[in-house]
């Protein structure tokens, strides 16, 4: 069964509006998770590394302010799209590494009218 | 830094005919690397995984060789079929990375009865 979840899978906003979602590892306790986004047709690229206990960890080009990610617990990282804007709109994933291996949230489309 | 680069798609081509994917990789320490499969409208699966010189990751009949000397990862098929039809990402993660993974640009495969 799956191992990591997302919610929500899907989300419609209207712009200038904030929206969370969360990542969710089953099971099992992740120090770390990351953040990644797919634009259509495109590759993921990775946006944070979420760090159970302290600031996350973002890559060059993402605005922190921006994309709040927040690491509370063990098993739960929450990333928070501030003032959302229609060039938000993505495929938001979450990957965890557990014992070397990597495991995908499924996935949350976030559209922004 | 750590980056991945793949030939450039679209690849057309006819069942059961032979698929080579190239990528090649940049990476400070030593790498453990993948292909990940996107068939249309879903999430990025495993398809196969080396995490160190010489070994060499196969599943459903795709096979890659983690070549050190060249830093090449490249994917085969001896006879593609139409279920094949995906996008396909060749990966890197780093341990002193923090495990993060680093996508490649994706190649895009059709194959045509």
């Amino acid at each position: 069964g799956a191992v990591v979840s997302q919610h929500p899978s899907w989300v419609i906003c209207k712009s200038g509006t904030s929206v969370k979602i969360e990542c969710r590892s089953l099971d099992f306790q992740a120090t770390t998770m990351f953040w990644y986004r797919q634009f259509p047709k495109q590759s993921l690229m990775l946006m944070a590394t979420s760090n159970e206990g302290s600031k996350a960890t973002y890559e060059q080009g993402v605005e922190k302010d921006k994309f709040l990610i927040n690491h509370a617990s063990l098993t739960l990282s929450t990333l928070t799209v501030t003032s959302a804007h229609p060039e938000d709109s993505s495929f938001y994933i979450c990957i965890v590494e557990r014992e070397s291996e990597q495991y995908f949230g499924p996935g949350t489309r976030l559209t922004v009218t | 830094g750590n980056s991945v680069t793949q030939m450039e798609g679209p690849v057309t081509l006819s069942e059961e005919a032979f698929l080579t994917i190239n990528c090649t990789y940049t990476a400070t320490g030593y790498p453990s690397l993948f292909w990940y499969v996107q068939y249309p409208g879903e999430g990025l699966q495993l398809l196969l995984k080396a995490t160190k010189a010489d070994d060499k990751g196969s599943n459903k009949g795709f096979e890659a060789t983690y070549r050190k000397e060249t830093t090449s990862f490249h994917l085969e098929k001896g006879s593609v079929q139409v279920s094949d039809s995906a996008v396909y990402f060749c990966a890197l993660s780093v341990e002193t990375s923090y495990d993060k993974v680093i996508f490649g640009p994706g190649t895009s495969l059709s194959v045509i009865p």
